[in-house]
């Protein structure tokens, strides 16, 4: 079944930790984003991909980097977790034409102790 | 730059009353707009998209361009519709979100 997916569901880390959030889908999307959300909060881009090879930076600032090596596929790394990278991150994709919306995946809480 | 904004965070309404959820928007072109819906421990989902013009679970919304809002209604509030409601608005290749606004229904 086409879905996007996010590993692990949940994480805690210590500081200072390597970390890499998956993400994957089989929606055969080109587009993916990275957003990082507060409980009950607003959702804010981080990154986003239009494709292989391409990644941008998003709306709000952050030291976490990310690649897109294969289209279903779309890693966000952190070289060294703080206490301050606690948050809900939000993996999505999107198709250029045709049902344009946004499906996301079930999201990655990470609390850095 | 592109904006959306959702000036409640929180309606608490009865179940059977009517509910509006407000989002206006800034965008210097022509925008797709869509209404997400986050259950308690459940993944953000669309709810409706603007060009479809549907009804999806009793709720509707309609674009005004001139208002630049995009509000979401529905006439009889149900206990299962309790949720946090997301205005999207994609625009440049990106999808900006809202605030969100929580809604609670009691019985």
């Amino acid at each position: 079944e086409a879905d996007i997916y996010q590993t692990p569901r949940y994480l805690v880390i210590g500081t200072g930790k390597k970390i890499t959030l998956e993400c994957s889908q089989t929606m055969g999307h080109d587009k993916m984003y990275w957003y990082q959300q507060d409980p009950g909060m607003e959702l804010h881009l981080i990154h986003y991909s239009y494709g292989v090879n391409s990644t941008e930076k998003g709306d709000l600032s952050s030291e976490s980097t990310v690649s897109r090596i294969r289209t279903e596929h779309f890693p966000l790394t952190l070289e060294s977790a703080r206490p301050s990278h606690t948050s809900q991150y939000l993996c999505a994709s999107s198709a250029y034409q045709g049902a344009t919306e946004a499906f996301f995946g079930q999201g990655t809480r990470l609390t850095v102790v | 730059a592109q904006r959306v904004t959702q000036p409640e965070k929180l309606l608490s309404v009865f179940k059977g009353a009517p509910v509006e959820l407000k989002c206006n928007y800034s965008y210097s072109g022509s925008p797709e707009l869509f209404w997400y819906v986050q259950y308690s421990r459940q993944r953000l989902q669309l709810l409706l998209r603007h060009i479809s013009r549907e009804s999806i679970k009793g709720f509707t919304a309609d674009l005004n361009k001139g208002e630049t809002s995009f509000h979401l209604k529905k006439p009889f509030a149900q206990e299962e519709d309790s949720a946090m409601y997301y205005c999207a608005l994609r625009g440049w290749g990106k999808f900006q979100f809202g605030a969100g606004t929580q809604v609670v229904v009691t019985p």
